[in-house]
């Protein structure tokens, strides 16, 4: 099965923006989706099929992909955006779904 | 309210079998895949398995492969995970999760607040 690897941590000013990154093959054809968790909460979808926000998601989350890599951008960070965000994808292998280890955002 | 609410977790020795269930409201339930995803104490998400609107296309992770069930009731609206042969190593928060489409694809929205499962003797 694919793997997604995302850097375990990324910092930000307050206000600047950042970008979070995944890689993995199976992002050649398939897009990703973004999740966002907060301490002792569920994951919350902030992103898919590359660059689609939920109602009620900012805009100031959005997403790309060029080749193996999809990226999840901030822009004009937020003290309420720190937390960990993950990437997931369709595997190439079938039905099935791959997440990438996180990364934690922490908003400086 | 689009909603799911997990139950069944608990306690259980290594090797013995627990049944998770979800129960989804809020939207049409058979017009959407679902899944079950899970997290380990200070651990990242890890896709369990998926399932189809009609139960003809499932997909498991390789590590419950053989040993973990998924089904559904479209009836009752609801989602099962059938767990046997528990090993420590499946002790996490399990999250049911409703998908965007009707076949598994990646777009989770919304997820539950999770049922926990500790397996130790």
């Amino acid at each position: 099965s694919s793997e997604l690897t995302q850097d375990p941590a990324v910092s930000v000013a307050l206000g600047q923006t950042v970008r979070i990154t995944c890689q993995g093959d199976s992002l050649r054809s398939y897009y990703a989706s973004w999740y966002q968790q907060k301490p002792g909460q569920a994951p919350v979808l902030v992103i898919y099929d590359k660059n689609n926000r939920p109602s009620g998601i900012p805009d100031r989350f959005s997403g790309s992909s060029s080749g193996n890599t999809a990226s999840l951008t901030i822009t004009g960070a937020q003290a309420e955006d720190e937390a960990d965000y993950y990437c997931n994808s369709r595997d190439t292998s079938g039905d099935h779904v791959v997440f990438g280890g996180g990364t934690k955002l922490t908003v400086l | 309210e689009v909603q799911v609410v997990e139950s069944g977790g608990g306690l259980v020795q290594p090797g013995r079998s627990l049944r998770l269930s979800c129960v989804a409201s809020g939207f049409t339930f058979d017009d959407f895949a679902m899944h079950w995803v899970r997290q380990a104490p200070g651990q990242g998400l890890e896709w369990v398995s998926g399932i189809s609107w009609n139960s003809g296309s499932i997909g498991y992770a390789d590590s419950v492969k053989g040993r973990f069930t998924i089904s559904r009731d479209n009836t009752k609206n609801s989602l099962y995970l059938q767990m046997n042969s528990l090993r420590p190593e499946d002790a996490a928060l399990y999250y049911c999760a409703k998908d965007g489409g009707r076949y598994i694809s990646s777009r989770f929205d919304p997820w539950g607040q999770g049922t926990l499962v500790t397996v130790s003797s």
